[in-house]
């Protein structure tokens, strides 16, 4: 089945430590972003990329980092920067048709230790 | 700046007991809106797509419409596993590759 796997489901920080989350879709897709999600909050684009080689900052892409190597895969890395990145994080994927809905992992929910 | 704001942040309705859920905007050149629905720990699942104003959209005891201003997404008889959060989302004109997200509406239906 085609879709969007995200990993790991749970994932814990320590102080200082940079995480990288995995997105990967088999949906053949050319875009693919990456969203925070805060409890009582909407959405919140951090990065995304509409071609391999390439990717644009969000509105909150500060103590973030991307790649885009690969079309099937895009990693996030939560770095020490960020200084809140207790959240819950949500990979997307769309279609060349900016018409067409963005397409949604189940997530990781990112904790400090 | 695009906003899109969803009303009322919490809903909580009987089986059978018929609602609508809104979501208002303020943006320059709407080219889409969408609607999605979230269960607790799940990413959001599309349920609909709407581009203009008079449009509706069908699907189960979901029913989605559109005006210039704002949508309404009505849900007819609910039942338990309706319940989730109801997201919406819009794309515009000076930002047609991005979607601006509400903040949700969290419905409860009780048997």
């Amino acid at each position: 089945d085609g879709g969007i796997t995200q990993s790991p489901k749970y994932l814990f920080r320590k102080e200082g430590q940079n995480v990288t989350l995995s997105c990967e879709q088999n949906l053949n897709h050319d875009a693919m972003y990456w969203y925070r999600q805060d409890p009582g909050q909407g959405l919140r684009l951090i990065y995304y990329s509409q071609i391999v080689n390439d990717f644009q900052k969000g509105d909150i892409a500060e103590g973030y980092s991307v790649s885009r190597e690969k079309k099937e895969s895009f990693p996030l890395t939560v770095t020490s920067a960020q200084k809140n990145p207790t959240a819950f994080y949500l990979c997307a994927s769309r279609g060349t048709d900016s018409n067409q809905p963005q397409h949604f992992g189940d997530g990781t929910r990112l904790s400090i230790l | 700046e695009d906003q899109v704001t969803q009303s009322p942040e919490a809903l909580r309705l009987q089986e059978g007991e018929s609602s609508s859920l809104n979501c208002s905007y303020t943006v320059s050149g709407l080219r889409g809106l969408f609607w999605y629905r979230q269960d607790p720990g799940k990413g959001p699942e599309f349920l609909f797509t709407l581009y203009s104003a008079g449009e509706e959209k069908e699907k189960e005891r979901l029913k989605a419409t559109l005006t210039k201003k704002e949508s309404f997404l009505h849900i007819t008889a609910p039942k338990p596993e309706d319940s989730a959060t109801y997201l919406c989302a819009v794309t515009t004109s000076g930002s047609a590759r991005q979607l601006t997200f509400g903040s949700g509406t969290q419905l409860t239906v009780l048997p």
